[in-house]
This record gives C-alpha cells, sequence and structure tokens, in this order.
C-alpha cells in the first residue's frame, strides 16, 4: 500500500544552519505531497504542498521539490530559527484508489538551539 | 474564518468505559476527516465523510468504534468500550471540496485521550 518514510529523529540544530527533512514515499498513481508541521501544544498545519511533479512548494522559508524520479520530498530552509522547533510531518493524498485521505510518515522532531 | 473545533481537549478515563469526541468543522467542508495520533506515529485515518455520507472507514476498528455526521455538518467519534491502545490524539479535519487529493486539510486542536 501506500507509504511515506522520514528520516529518524530529533534533529538537533543550532540557529542559522541549514535544515534538510529527508522525506520518500511509495505510491501508485499521481499523489500530491505535503509537509505538515505541528508546533508545541498546538494542532497541525499545513507548510507547503506539491500536487505534480517537479512543482516546489515553499513558505516561511521552508521549500520542497517533488521528485518523481526519486519519489521524494525533502524539507529544506537556509537558515533555522528557534521558532522553527516543531514537529514535521511528510504526507501523501490522491494516489491511485485514495479519497483524499492524508497518508503521514512517522513525523520529525527538530530542536533549534539559539 | 473559524477553524475546526473539537471538544474535549483533554479525557482521561477508565478502560472498558465510554467516551465520545465533537468535531464542528470550517463552514461549508464537504469532507471532514478523523485521525487518530499515537504518541511518537503519524496521524492514522479512522474515518472519512462526505457531507453526511462514509467514504471511508476501513481502518476503524468498529466492534467500539462508531462515528457519525449529522446533517453534514458536526460530527461525534464513540469508543465503547476503550481499551488501554485507545490512548492517543483524536484529531478531526476538514476540506473544502470532496476527497480531492490535492485539497488542504484543516486540523483541530485535538483531544488527547488517556486510558488508564
Amino acid at each position: 500500500g501506500d507509504s511515506v518514510t522520514q528520516m529518524e529523529g530529533p534533529v538537533t540544530l543550532s540557529e542559522e544552519a541549514f535544515l534538510t527533512i529527508n522525506c520518500t514515499y511509495t505510491a501508485t498513481g499521481y499523489p500530491s505531497l505535503f509537509w505538515y508541521v505541528q508546533y508545541p501544544g498546538e494542532g497541525l498545519q499545513l507548510l507547503l504542498k506539491a500536487t505534480k511533479a517537479d512543482d516546489k512548494g515553499s513558505n516561511k522559508g521552508f521549500e520542497a521539490t517533488y521528485r518523481k524520479e526519486t519519489t521524494s520530498f525533502h524539507l529544506e530552509k537556509g537558515s533555522v530559527q528557534v521558532s522553527d522547533s516543531a514537529v514535521y510531518f511528510c504526507a501523501l493524498s490522491g494516489a491511485s484508489g485514495n479519497t483524499g485521505k492524508l497518508i503521514f510518515g512517522q513525523g520529525t522532531t527538530l530542536q533549534v538551539k539559539p | 474564518e473559524a477553524g475546526v473545533a473539537q471538544s474535549p481537549r483533554y479525557k482521561i478515563i477508565e478502560k472498558r468505559q465510554s467516551v465520545a469526541f465533537w468535531c464542528n468543522p470550517i463552514s461549508g467542508h464537504a469532507t471532514l476527516y478523523w485521525y487518530q495520533q499515537i504518541l511518537g506515529q503519524g496521524p492514522k485515518l479512522l474515518i472519512q465523510f462526505q457531507n453526511n455520507g462514509v467514504v471511508d472507514d476501513s481502518q476503524l476498528p468498529k466492534d467500539r468504534f462508531s462515528a457519525e455526521r449529522l446533517k453534514g455538518v458536526d460530527s461525534t467519534l464513540k469508543i465503547q468500550p476503550a481499551k488501554l491502545e485507545d490512548s492517543a490524539v483524536y484529531l478531526c479535519a476538514s476540506s473544502l471540496s470532496a476527497g480531492v487529493g490535492t485539497d488542504t486539510q484543516y486540523f483541530g486542536p485535538g483531544t488527547r485521550l488517556t486510558v488508564l
């Protein structure tokens, strides 16, 4: 079945460091790909998305490019801040037979130290 | 625009008791989802409604879980009887369109259930 795999956490970085969180997926058809973020004490919120191959989603300095050839959607940010500390979830939707539900990875915890 | 509302925010019960969660989606959203998020894992879909019909309940443990969406708006998720492994955060989400994979889902704050 469809699945999403994220890199293990936690990831600990110093402020202004470069961030990469790896995400790969397995799906039939042409899914849409998403990054959701969960800040401490808050609900899940959409960070960015891409709906077709080679699309780049971006928001708040974060970017991710939909790579069909490598089935990947890695999240990057050039310079992280303490306020970026959160749990990040990669997800897919809309693969063949999918009714719109999100299939999530296990989440990656990011801790940014001043 | 008001977001997805859920209540209660926290609930502690003993095993074999029953519990109910309530969700009010964003106004006008056709699709409503209930997800279960066990500590350290990503959310997993329990049930999906389109208006007031069930689209996907393949992962819902139907011997103990039930859900309904009244008049295509509010929804209630019930567990009866609860087991220890039901301890999790229950998330409600809604999206504007009917089961479109490109649609953004908006999540409520969740209900944290602890079963003792």
